[in-house]
């Protein structure tokens, strides 16, 4: 299975200023997904991130609040901009291997506090 | 839109057994998954069904009834490590283009001595 690491593992950051979040796998995978976790509650799917090709946003998530960079098969990023303490939550970033689509394998998370 | 429903908390003792039921209604069905989550960590996959029936996967079974869009996922012998949060999850085959899982409210387990 893979192994997926994320940078920040958490951060406190100032309200209007925007935070890049790192998620490394050590595999080549096709599709990586990032998820925002309120505390206490359910994963929200924000957008997935395909190598070569623009990020595809759920309802209620833009590209201008959360901008994703896919460089490769094995990282990827996920900028929150222009932070506000609504954005304070979990962000995991996840990613499936081959076909299996029903089986994710999640990151660790990074938890954000804005003030 | 897809929606799935999860009995908030389930409170059990150890060595017993608890079901953890989920509803779903969602535009197509590819299958049913259960994920696992402690307190700060990250979700871990559990089991998938996409065809009716039980799976066992040692103490955690899964189960799904697509006639009844509905699922459970059963832990037996509980033990102590098993208080967590657990979601169940449906791939929808439309959204995302079919790759993408939507998560259910999520059930929080206690087990107790």
């Amino acid at each position: 299975s893979a192994v997926i690491s994320q940078k920040p593992s958490r951060d406190i950051c100032q309200r209007g200023t925007s935070l890049t979040i790192q998620c490394q796998v050590d595999s080549q995978v096709t599709m990586m997904f990032w998820y925002r976790q309120q505390p206490g509650q359910s994963l929200t799917l924000i957008a997935t991130a395909n190598q070569g090709s623009e990020a595809t946003y759920e309802s209620g998530f833009v590209i201008d609040k959360f901008p994703i960079s896919r460089p490769n098969l094995t990282f990827s990023t996920l900028t929150v901009s222009n932070m506000s303490p609504e954005d304070s939550s979990i962000y995991l970033c996840s990613v499936v291997e081959g076909g299996a689509y029903n089986e994710q394998f999640f990151g660790p998370g990074t938890r954000l506090t804005v003030l | 839109g897809q929606s799935l429903e999860q009995p908030s908390e389930v409170t059990a003792v150890e060595g017993a057994i608890v079901q953890i039921n989920c509803t779903y209604q969602t535009s197509g069905f590819y299958g049913l998954s259960w994920y696992q989550q402690h307190d700060g960590g990250a979700p871990t996959f559990l089991s998938y069904n996409a065809l009716d029936g039980l799976e066992e996967t040692g103490r955690f079974s899964s189960f799904l009834s697509r006639s009844d869009s509905y699922g459970y996922l059963l832990l037996q012998e509980l033990q102590m490590k098993d208080s967590a949060s657990y979601f169940c999850a449906v791939r929808d085959g439309v959204t995302g283009g079919g790759n993408k899982l939507t998560f259910g409210t999520g059930t929080q387990l206690k087990v107790e001595l």
